[in-house]
């Protein structure tokens, strides 16, 4: 088991610019998740799938992002036309959960945003 | 709205010693969560003690547990002998059935474990 891994770990990019992240979950999890961290604060939620249905999207998931998880394994989450604003730690955590169950997400090292 | 509060922004402990956080969280729900996470300087967030909230008796871990007080909202996490390897971040977060699927994190606190 090699837990959730994040690539890349870390992303400097030019404001305007579209990046995407990975995320491959822990095998089997049926659940995923993406948060975003700021510095000095807990994590907010962004979007979550179940296998390959995409459930629930924040408000904070504007129309310049999307998430993907094409047949219910890795997820990509792609920003479009970055600012600043966006600089971030991107979390994403896996979880193998039932309907109406508390399952408990494991997270990954995460992807270090830096907008210029 | 559902709020996870923790209103200690920092604390440290010698080591060796207890130390307790403290996290309080407001929700109308019967039925959910609760989590303590640490994440180490630059390191990912790992799960630290999970706590059901139908449950009355306190979750332990090794020399990690919870005060849970179902009435008073309160969710406070102990570590005894704390260990310079304890120094980290750590959230407390709830998971509620009519939040979907998501965690719902505290602000955080900050511990320091001088030797």
């Amino acid at each position: 088991d090699t837990g959730v891994s994040q690539d890349p770990r870390h992303k400097i990019t030019k404001r305007g610019q579209n990046v995407t992240f990975r995320c491959d979950p822990i095998s089997e999890h049926n659940r995923l998740y993406w948060y975003r961290q700021t510095l000095g604060q807990g994590p907010e939620f962004l979007t979550y799938f179940q296998n390959e249905a995409q459930l629930e999207k924040s408000r904070l998931l504007s129309d310049r992002f999307s998430a993907e998880r094409p047949k219910g394994s890795f997820s990509t989450l792609e920003i479009q036309r970055t600012e600043q604003g966006d600089s971030a730690m991107y979390l994403c955590a896996s979880s193998f959960g039932l309907a109406g169950e508390g399952d408990t997400q494991y997270f990954g090292p995460g992807t270090r945003l830096t907008v210029l | 709205a559902q709020t996870v509060t923790q209103s200690q922004p920092e604390m440290s402990v010698q080591e060796a010693e207890t130390v307790t956080l403290s996290c309080t969280y407001d929700t109308s729900e019967s039925n959910y969560y609760l989590f303590w996470y640490k994440q180490p300087p630059s390191r990912q967030m790992i799960l630290v003690i999970r706590q059901e909230a139908y449950k009355q008796q306190n979750a332990t871990e090794n020399r990690f547990s919870v005060n849970f007080q179902k009435a008073a909202k309160s969710f406070s996490l102990k570590i005894s002998d704390s260990q310079l390897g304890d120094t980290a971040m750590y959230f407390c977060a709830a998971y509620l059935y009519n939040q979907g699927g998501k965690l719902i994190f505290g602000q955080g606190t900050e511990l320091s474990v001088k030797p």
